[in-house]
Formats: structure tokens, sequence, C-alpha cells
């Protein structure tokens, strides 16, 4: 079945402490991006990756970092979480890259909260 | 101003009726305009692209007014299960944008059908 997956899909941590979210896609995407939705906000852009090895920031990407070793895994990073990154996560590919043409699938999407 | 400008809502509307709703973007050179789906607490899905001459899905038509810069949607016999999140997305275009990779989301619009 054609996905994207993201884990964890909840997770409640506290300041301070690393932690990652992967995002894997197995539709060979090029084009792969994190977003955050939080309320009256809407779904903001953090990174993205038109490659292996190309990524870019987005609308809000600090205290976030990403990588794109593989084609099909785009974790996002967040080297020292604060209560502020508590927000609901989505990971997205898109076979069109850059992907103004095409289709964007989200994965499930990642509660995350910061204590 | 948000470059895409969407009424919240929540539009409470009966079952069977028609129903439409705008969506705002202030980049006159935008590309791409499409319309998402988003039910509580799930991954957004594509529910059409917008396109110059307007398109049209079963009981969804949407149409793109370039001149006043926004775009619509217009749900015809209106079920329950069309009560969800809908999301205009906008891929910027013009000086400043490299190769249409950032794509912008409005914020929503909550459409709830009663029985």
């Amino acid at each position: 079945e054609a996905q994207v997956t993201q884990n964890p899909r909840y997770l409640i941590t506290v300041t301070g402490k690393k932690l990652t979210v992967t995002c894997s896609q197995n539709m060979n995407h090029e084009y792969m991006s994190w977003y955050r939705q939080d309320p009256g906000l809407g779904l903001r852009q953090i990174y993205y990756s038109m490659n292996v090895e190309v990524t870019d920031k987005g609308d809000v990407p600090e205290g976030y970092k990403v990588s794109r070793k593989e084609k099909r895994n785009f974790p996002l990073i967040l080297e020292s979480p604060s209560p502020n990154q508590t927000s609901l996560y989505f990971c997205a590919s898109s076979f069109n890259s850059p992907p103004n043409t095409g289709e964007l699938f989200f994965g499930e999407g990642s509660r995350l909260t910061v204590l | 101003r948000k470059e895409v400008e969407q009424d919240p809502g929540p539009f409470n509307v009966p079952e069977g009726a028609t129903v439409a709703f705008n969506c705002t973007y202030s980049n006159s050179a935008s590309q791409s305009f499409f319309w998402y789906r988003q039910d509580c607490r799930k991954e957004p899905k594509l529910l059409m692209s917008v396109y110059s001459s307007g398109n049209e899905d079963g009981r969804f038509t949407a149409q793109l007014n370039r001149a006043s810069q926004y775009i619509s949607l217009l749900i015809r016999d209106s079920k329950l299960s069309d009560s969800a999140t809908y999301l205009c997305v906008v891929t910027p275009g013009g000086p400043g944008y490299s190769s249409a990779s950032k794509i912008i989301f409005g914020s929503g619009t909550r459409l709830s059908i009663r029985p």
C-alpha cells in the first residue's frame, strides 16, 4: 500500500530532551516536506527536500533540523525541544519536485507535547 | 496580510444544501491552486486541483478568479460525510520564489452538515 509513515504518532516529552520524528514513504517520491499545524495558523512548512541531500528551510525552521540521506526517509529532529514546539506535525511527499502541479500525500500526523 | 486567507467558519448547513466558500491569495503571480480536505484529527487529502477554466468533480466545483485573486469551492447536494475542514492551497510564483517549491496553506474553513 502506498503510504507515508510517521513515528511516533503521539509523544510527550520534556524541555531540552532531543527527539526525532521519523518519516518514510514507499512511493519513490522526490519531494518531501514537514509541516506543523496549530489552531488558527493552519499548516506551516518547516523544511522541505527536493531530492536526496537537498534540503531547504520553510517558513518556521527555527529549532528544527532535517536530513535526507535516502530518498524514502526524511526525519525531523528537535535538538532541544521547547514548549512552543508543542504541535501536530505532518510529513508529506510528492512525486513532482517541485510539487506545484502534483498531489501532496500526508502521513497520519505526530502529536507532540513538550512540557 | 496573510498570503492565503479563508473564512474559518464554521459553516453549518442542512443536508442537501448547496454551500460555497472562497479563498483569497495575495500574490498575483501565484501558479497553482488546490483544495484539500481534512477530517478531524486526520491528515489533509487532496480534494481537487483548481484550473483556470474551472473544474467539476461530481458535486464539487472549483473556480479560479485571477483578476480578483480568489478561488472558490462549491458543494451541491451536501452530505453528512462532507463535514470536514477545507484547506485552500496556493503555490506562489514571481520574483523571490524559486521554482514553486513553496506551498502555502490557508487556515481552513470548517464545514458542518446537519441532518
